[in-house]
């Protein structure tokens, strides 16, 4: 079955560093999605990528899709202790109604 | 006004016990789900259902029964509980048919089994 894997589990970063999460899906996908879940909070929609290279920005984020539409990655510049969570991709397969969950990758904020 | 609703938000029940968690959605969504995120924060999908049709029901020991008396609400029942049930257990709602669909979450019922 479809596999999607994130590197790295987690990341500690000192505030302003940046942070790039890894999105690795073992088949091609129609679309990523990208969540982020606080801590002792829900997961909670960011964006979504559907077309091969397409690169989408959300102030200090900026969301990936590769070219071969399997894999994705999330960069966050300059961080801050509001950023810290879980972030998830989570992708699906053509024709597919299932959305499978990345691993996800625990990001923690020195201050 | 809370979008994906589900009760109860803390659990904590004994081994052997017959629980439910009850989800309900205002959001006019067709397709529910329950998800299950365990203490490594992995997000697995348990089942989905489509206009109170099941759709997807994965590698789920029989004990989880879901039931879905209409699209707006879909519940799960779990049988002689197990301290491998400790979890956190999402209920969720998005639109079939719609590739692009965004899955909303519940708030997640923290689940203890002692």
């Amino acid at each position: 079955g479809q596999q999607v894997m994130q590197i790295p589990q987690y990341q500690h970063v000192q505030e302003g560093e940046d942070f790039t999460t890894y999105c690795n899906s073992s088949t091609t996908l129609s679309n990523i999605q990208w969540y982020k879940q606080r801590p002792g909070g829900h997961p909670v929609f960011l964006i979504q990528l559907v077309k091969s290279g397409e690169v989408k920005k959300q102030k200090r984020l900026t969301f990936q899709f590769g070219e071969a539409k399997k894999n994705s990655s999330l960069h966050i510049t300059a961080t801050q202790t509001t950023d810290v969570g879980t972030y998830f991709c989570a992708g699906r397969g053509f024709g597919n109604e299932k959305l499978t969950f990345g691993t996800g990758t625990r990001l923690t904020i020195i201050p | 006004d809370t979008a994906v609703s589900q009760t109860p938000k803390y659990l904590v029940t004994q081994m052997g016990n017959d629980k439910s968690i009850k989800c309900e959605q205002n959001l006019g969504h067709d397709t529910m789900y329950w998800y299950k995120q365990d203490s490594k924060k992995f997000l697995k999908i348990m089942f989905s259902y489509n206009n109170k049709e099941l759709i997807i029901n994965e590698t789920v020991p029989n004990r989880f029964s879901p039931k879905s008396p209409d699209k707006a609400h879909l519940n799960l029942h779990i049988n002689s509980l197990e301290l491998g049930d400790s979890a956190v257990y999402f209920c969720a709602s998005g639109r079939a048919g719609d590739s692009g669909n965004t899955i909303y979450f519940g708030e997640g019922s923290w689940l203890t089994v002692v």
